[in-house]
């Protein structure tokens, strides 16, 4: 079982919709948790982080972790094409410097 | 400013030739990470630099070479490499590896070993 799990997709919405991205993961010792976009043949874009329980809100997006679960999700509301890239979960072990990603859900957003 | 820059953005390199791959920042951060990215894969640590000092080295082959000459540079040398080594370089860095830092990513080195 690895550690992160994330469904690859690919995804696509129309414009508009809420869009659910979720990851899993087995090691409860993991204490942060991250969300990366990646547009195509660019570096990823650190979008939201947490370290908590519960949800976290940046304008369009919301970051929930459920750690009793071992899952995190970032739902995205009002999507727009603009939106269409490459969702990267992240994660990391208390005062460790190794991320680990998951897999990587490919989101297409159609105007 | 959460910008890290990578130079070149582009590489084509035969399997004898020797080259550098160069990453700046300047945002005071400490901690500088090398990924590499394989198409359509999340990416995979290389190494990490913690105040200059090489602090990780995730058993890469060594003809990829790291060197962190100040908190605001990082190098990666090539040399000999295969063309199986065609990717996505990346390069990240970090306030400081504690407890809850963030890694902020560059925009990569895409290179192509022939």
């Amino acid at each position: 079982q690895k550690e992160v799990e994330q469904d690859p997709g690919p995804l696509s919405v129309p414009e508009g919709a809420i869009v659910s991205l979720n990851c899993t993961y087995s090691n409860s010792a993991f204490q942060y948790f991250m969300w990366y976009r990646q547009y195509s043949r660019k570096g990823p874009e650190l979008l939201m982080y947490t370290y908590s329980s519960g949800n976290k809100e940046d304008g369009r997006f919301t970051a929930q972790v459920d750690k009793s679960s071992k899952y995190i999700s970032l739902f995205i509301r009002d999507s727009q094409p603009s939106d269409s890239a490459t969702y990267l979960c992240a994660m990391r072990l208390g005062g460790s410097e190794k991320l680990v990603f998951g897999k990587g859900m490919k989101l297409t957003v159609n105007p | 400013d959460t910008e890290v820059t990578q130079t070149p953005k582009h590489l084509v390199m035969g399997m004898t030739n020797k080259k550098s791959l160069k990453c700046e920042q300047h945002m005071g951060h400490r901690a500088m990470y090398w990924y590499k990215q394989k198409a359509k894969k999340p990416p995979e640590l290389m190494f990490v630099y913690s105040y200059e000092k090489l602090s990780i080295n995730e058993s890469v082959p060594s003809r990829f070479s790291p060197e962190c000459p100040n908190s605001s540079l990082l190098n990666l040398h090539l040399h000999a490499l295969q063309p199986e080594d065609s990717a996505l370089y990346l390069c990240a860095s970090s306030q400081d590896t504690g407890w809850t830092d963030t890694q902020y990513f560059g925009p990569g080195t895409r290179l192509t070993v022939l």
